[in-house]
């Protein structure tokens, strides 16, 4: 199975300054035949289900902020907020989709400085 | 607007068993996969199952093997979890959530989830 480790745990950031969270996969989600890397981010408020922010690793869903944005190839992968939004206080995950099991990070707690 | 509405959470007891529906809207459910994914509380997600658009191919989490049951209901735009053998380690929020699709005739399974219900909860306790 596939291992997916986010870092750090939590995160306080100021108003306006950027963000940036890691995640790590135990094995690779890259897929050579299409060079597409099989990893999503969800961000998920309290009491609410996860909402899709990016799939393909950098590709943001239809309606996400364009200060959200993702990176990375293989097995290490970062979401970057480029200018945090109090809205944005959240607990983030990612997600790889390239093998059953489909795996989540820990999460990423994200709050306010 | 596309819905997921998840049903049938609740009270169990140790080796009980409960039903979870998922009744879906705004979207041709009979052409998407379809998962469940748990949450514990203060976890992260942990997917549980998935069933093929037609329900011709079914995955499961090692840990519920042999326990749990997805199944769906086409005509009637509904997913099912049926959880027998019910353990404290099965305690969760449930979600339903659909596989996205990334290109007109894309029906893979190897792809994110883009719709997920509200979550319904289920306590297994005595």
């Amino acid at each position: 199975d596939i291992l997916m480790t986010q870092s750090p745990d939590s995160l306080a950031v100021s108003l306006g300054e950027r963000a940036t969270i890691n995640c790590k996969s135990s094995q690779s989600v890259l897929y050579s035949s299409n060079n597409k890397n099989y990893l999503a981010w969800y961000q998920q408020k309290p009491g609410q289900p996860p909402k899709l922010l990016i799939y393909w690793a950098s590709t943001r869903e239809s309606g996400v902020p364009d200060r959200f944005s993702g990176s990375g190839s293989g097995t290490d992968f970062t979401l970057t907020i480029s200018s945090l939004q109090a809205e944005d206080v959240a607990v983030y995950y990612c997600q790889q989709y390239w093998t059953t099991p489909y795996a989540f990070g820990q999460g990423t707690k994200l709050g306010i400085k | 607007e596309v819905q997921l509405v998840e049903s049938g959470g609740g009270l169990a007891q140790p080796g009980g068993s409960l039903r979870l529906s998922c009744a879906t809207s705004g979207f041709t459910f009979g052409r998407y996969w379809m998962n469940w994914v748990r949450q514990a509380p203060g976890k992260g997600p942990e997917w549980v199952a998935n069933i093929k658009y037609d329900g011709s191919e079914i995955y499961y989490v090692d840990s519920v093997k042999g326990r749990f049951t997805i199944s769906r209901d086409n005509p009637n735009n509904s997913l099912y979890l049926q959880m027998n053998s019910l353990r404290a380690d099965d305690t969760a929020v449930y979600y339903c959530a659909r596989v996205s699709h990334r290109t007109v005739d894309d029906q893979s399974r190897w792809r994110d989830f883009d719709i997920w219900g509200q979550g319904t909860m289920v306590t297994v306790s005595s």
